[in-house]
């Protein structure tokens, strides 16, 4: 089925493990983005890209790297998890302003 | 910048009840605009959109106006369900530039039968 596929949708980790949240898309799109939701906080985004090769920091980017090689994924790294980032994280993609985005289920990351 | 502002929640509503979210808005240029559903563990689907003043969204008996003049894309039901129970987030997007999504904080509504 077409849309955005986030793996995995749970994780633990322990302060100071590095990890990646991979996120894939078949449906050709140009942007995508990452976010993280947090109580009380809603939606904020982490990082995001207009196109294959070219990322950029959104609202809270601190402690989170992207790349984006090809038009279908855009993975994003924990370099080394802090209990700060325990939250549930989305990924998201849209050919343009007129359509809106299509998020993924979540990956609910819990850090200890 | 832009931003979305809604009315704060949670709201509780009896079942066949007329429901209203307000959403206003700021925007340096010419948004698109949308309301998101988030139903309880899960991710969030989109439910309407508008891309141009006057335009009016609506799906699953939802609707919500483009307004220009107030800056306002106010969520209405006109008889809402047990199952429309969620969080609802009204959101924009700025045509031009990096199309990134901006929302608001989200309003919990819960329905009572």
């Amino acid at each position: 089925n077409a849309g955005v596929t986030q793996t995995p949708k749970f994780q633990v980790l322990k302060t100071g493990q590095s990890m990646t949240l991979q996120c894939a898309q078949d449906m050709n799109h140009e942007y995508m983005s990452w976010y993280r939701q947090d109580p009380g906080m809603g939606l904020r985004l982490i990082h995001y890209s207009v196109g294959a090769g070219i990322t950029d920091q959104g609202e809270v980017p601190n402690g989170y790297n992207v790349s984006r090689s090809t038009t279908e994924d855009f993975p994003l790294r924990l370099l080394s998890a802090a209990p700060s980032q325990t939250s549930v994280y989305f990924c998201a993609s849209t050919w343009g302003a007129s359509y809106g985005y299509t998020f993924g289920s979540g990956t609910r990351l819990t850090v200890v | 910048g832009n931003s979305v502002t809604q009315m704060e929640g949670p709201v509780t509503l009896s079942e066949e009840a007329f429901l209203t979210i307000n959403c206003t808005y700021t925007a340096t240029g010419y948004p698109s605009l949308f309301w998101y559903v988030q139903y309880p563990g899960e991710g969030l689907q989109l439910l309407l959109k508008a891309t141009k003043a006057d335009d009016k969204g609506s799906n699953k008996g939802f609707e919500a106006t483009y307004r220009k003049e107030t800056t306002s894309f106010h969520l209405e039901k006109g008889s809402v369900q047990v199952s429309d129970s969620a969080v609802y987030f009204c959101a924009l997007i700025i045509i031009q530039g990096a199309q990134k999504l901006v929302f608001g904080q989200g309003t919990r509504l819960t329905i009572n039968p």
